[in-house]
């Protein structure tokens, strides 16, 4: 059982590039979101999906989108890189609702130059 | 102000001491989280806890909904628990389930 995996774990940007940041998980949850982590900050909520084609911003959307067309797989996209995006960011999952336990994935650390 | 509130932001500690992490939240919520952050950056769940007092191997995690507190405590500190441990609620009312994360608490524990 792979839990959530995301892809690449390491990548690193041209302002101005564009990139999708991989996340998908094998447990059949409902419930999946997407995090950036700046250092010395807590993470922060991009955008989350609590079912196949439906998603909704978090704290900090700007600059990114998702899409959700299967269970399984919640892409990020950065259309337009710039260097605030340099960051950490984490995919996790859950069943549903907010007494449920997040599973996340190992992390994708950005560097946007 | 964070409605997250961690205490100490570091803590070293040598083997075998005795930790205990805190965290304050100002909102209402339906759940409290314990994560545990390793040097690889990995992000894995220690506890979920509405209530009481919860154990598992050396580390216990407690809850005091009406003073909004919690502790970590790790008894017996051995140096692989050198990590960043991070408190997170779920907000009360919140649909859709997502965390409100503190800034972490980072502990070496030295040989």
């Amino acid at each position: 059982n792979a839990g959530v995996t995301q892809t690449p774990k390491f990548r690193i940007l041209k302002i101005g590039q564009s990139m999708t940041l991989q996340c998908t998980q094998d447990m059949n949850h409902n419930y999946m979101y997407w995090y950036r982590q700046d250092p010395g900050m807590g993470l922060k909520l991009i955008y989350y999906s609590v079912g196949a084609g439906i998603t909704d911003k978090g704290e900090v959307p700007n600059g990114y989108n998702v899409s959700r067309s299967t269970t399984e797989d919640f892409p990020l996209r950065l259309e337009l890189a710039a260097p605030s995006q340099t960051s950490v960011y984490f995919c996790a999952s859950s069943w549903a609702g907010a007494k449920n336990i997040q599973y996340f994935g190992a992390g994708t650390r950005l560097s946007v130059l | 102000k964070n409605e997250v509130e961690q205490s100490p932001q570091n803590l070293t500690a040598q083997e075998g001491e005795f930790i205990t992490i805190n965290c304050s939240y100002s909102v209402g919520i339906s759940a409290l989280h314990w994560l545990q952050q390793h040097p690889g950056g990995g992000i894995v769940s220690l506890f979920m806890l509405s209530s009481g007092k919860k154990k598992h191997g050396r580390l216990i995690a407690t809850i005091n909904i009406q003073e909004k507190h919690s502790s970590l405590h790790i008894t017996a500190s051995h140096p692989r628990d050198s990590a960043v441990y991070i408190c997170a609620v779920s907000r009360d009312g919140g649909s859709q389930g997502n965390l409100i994360f503190g800034k972490g608490t980072k502990l070496s524990v030295k040989p």
